[in-house]
């Protein structure tokens, strides 16, 4: 079946200390992956996605993921987080059909001062 | 350019009531989608309209149908609404076939009593 895991339902973190947000993916998903940020009481924002080439793929506000095809995984990390950051991160990778994306269930950064 | 909007922002129902709820987007998209999003499940598919004439199930269609009007707008219909139904609803469109990055809306915020 295809899925995309989020390990993590929840991440406290402080400020300024770096951060990873954890995204597995089953290899029947398609090699597309994207994170979007969901700030409260507002829609999904793309952060950034990984469609080709480098493993590495750096998005806005300071967020980068590396794609590792051997683990299935695609990390979404920061090395220093700010108050405005919290908010919710859902990883999503293309599924059977290039229409339709599969999405984790979510992971809820809170970032403390 | 705005993007996906949505009308309405929130809406309050009895069960058994209906509504529609809108989707617009002016982005010359092909595909249009409509999740739910409810606490600790991520976002999970309704319906999705590939192309302009073209409309196909989800993951969790029951209690739901959908009209494509154009290529434009995308509306999600509930019959006789029920107190399951109660969730945040976003549209998203998607230009990009082979890659499925998907834009979305502000969100409808629905609640059945």
């Amino acid at each position: 079946a295809q899925s995309v895991t989020q390990l993590d339902s929840q991440v406290p973190v402080f400020e300024e200390a770096p951060v990873e947000l954890r995204c597995n993916y089953s290899s029947s998903v398609s090699v597309y992956l994207f994170w979007y940020v969901q700030y409260p009481n507002q829609g999904l924002q793309l952060l950034l996605k990984y469609l080709s080439g480098s493993t590495l793929v750096k998005g806005i506000n300071g967020f980068e993921a590396e794609f590792n095809k051997s683990q299935t995984s695609f990390h979404l990390r920061k090395p220093s987080v700010h108050i405005s950051d919290t908010a919710e991160y859902f990883c999503a990778g293309s599924g059977d059909s290039s229409y339709k994306l599969i999405f984790g269930s979510g992971t809820r950064l809170l970032v403390r001062p | 350019n705005a993007g996906v909007t949505q009308t309405p922002k929130f809406q309050v129902l009895k069960t058994g009531q209906s509504m529609t709820l809108q989707c617009a987007q002016d982005m010359n998209h092909n595909s249009m989608y409509w999740y739910r999003q409810d606490p600790g499940m991520g976002l999970r598919l309704i319906y999705y309209s590939a192309s302009e004439g073209t409309t196909d199930k989800g993951e969790v269609p029951n209690g739901y149908n959908v009209s494509r009007l154009n290529k434009r707008e995308f509306s999600l219909r509930l019959e006789s609404a029920a107190p399951s139904q109660t969730s945040v609803y976003f549209c998203a469109s998607s230009g990009l076939l082979q890659t499925g990055e998907q834009y979305f809306g502000p969100g409808t915020r629905l609640t059945v009593t």
